[in-house]
């Protein structure tokens, strides 16, 4: 059972516009969740993480937002750069313990 | 950041050798190490969490006999695939956690077998 989806398998942006991933999870003990950026055959590298107490976390152009009763969050990349073309994955932590459960990834294309 | 490292990166092997791949936190020391594979187009997978000086703990339909997992230290971990055939050509990466802390992953390991 997935427990972290993510429903866009590929998006596609014009270069400067803003890149929005969405993932959804469907447990609610689910209380860390991270974002991270793998290129085709290296392992993936950590991006922004928020905790369940806030709604919005930011580092430079990504910002990740955390609707806990829609157990929904996003991951905003503005302005797009082409070397932000990867596939991204979305991971959620429960309350104890140290495993995370990803998301199936979205590809990004950033088209210059 | 923490580094963790991984090797071989690419081995391509025969159908029915075995295969063994390191894990390895360079800048901490990691309690807890994942196992996880990767499809094309397709997500993370975690195979088994190995703790160290204890036996790994497996997902359902990952099969321990074939696929052994060793934590000797709180540096290394290691994976072996046993009697290795062409379908376990796949992409294997691994992660390892400070206790309580984020995951670091490895570059991963590229394994084919003919």
């Amino acid at each position: 059972d997935q427990q972290v989806k993510q429903n866009s398998p590929s998006l596609s942006v014009q270069e400067g516009r803003i890149s929005i991933l969405n993932c959804d999870y469907t447990n609610s003990m689910f209380d860390y969740f991270l974002w991270y950026k793998k290129y085709p055959a290296e392992g993936p590298t950590f991006l922004i993480s928020i905790s369940s107490i806030k709604d919005k976390n930011e580092d430079g152009r990504f910002t990740v937002f955390l609707n806990k009763s829609a157990k929904h969050l996003s991951l905003h990349i503005v302005p797009s750069q082409p070397g932000d073309s990867a596939v991204y994955f979305c991971a959620a932590k429960g309350y104890s313990g140290n495993q995370f459960y990803f998301g199936t990834g979205t590809s990004l294309t950033v088209i210059p | 950041g923490a580094v963790v490292s991984q090797h071989p990166s690419r081995v391509i092997c025969k159908s029915g050798t075995s295969v063994k791949i390191e894990c390895r936190s360079l800048d901490f020391q990691a309690t807890t190490m994942f196992w996880y594979r990767q499809f094309p187009k397709q997500s993370l997978m975690l195979m088994a969490t190995s703790n160290e000086g204890s036996k790994a703990t497996y997902e359902q339909g990952v099969e321990k006999d074939k696929f052994l997992i060793n934590h000797a230290s709180l540096t290394l971990s290691t994976l072996t695939v046993t009697s290795a055939h062409p379908e376990d050509s796949s992409f294997y990466i691994c992660s390892a956690s400070p206790l309580q802390g984020q995951q670091y992953f490895g570059p991963g390991t590229r394994l084919t077998v003919t």
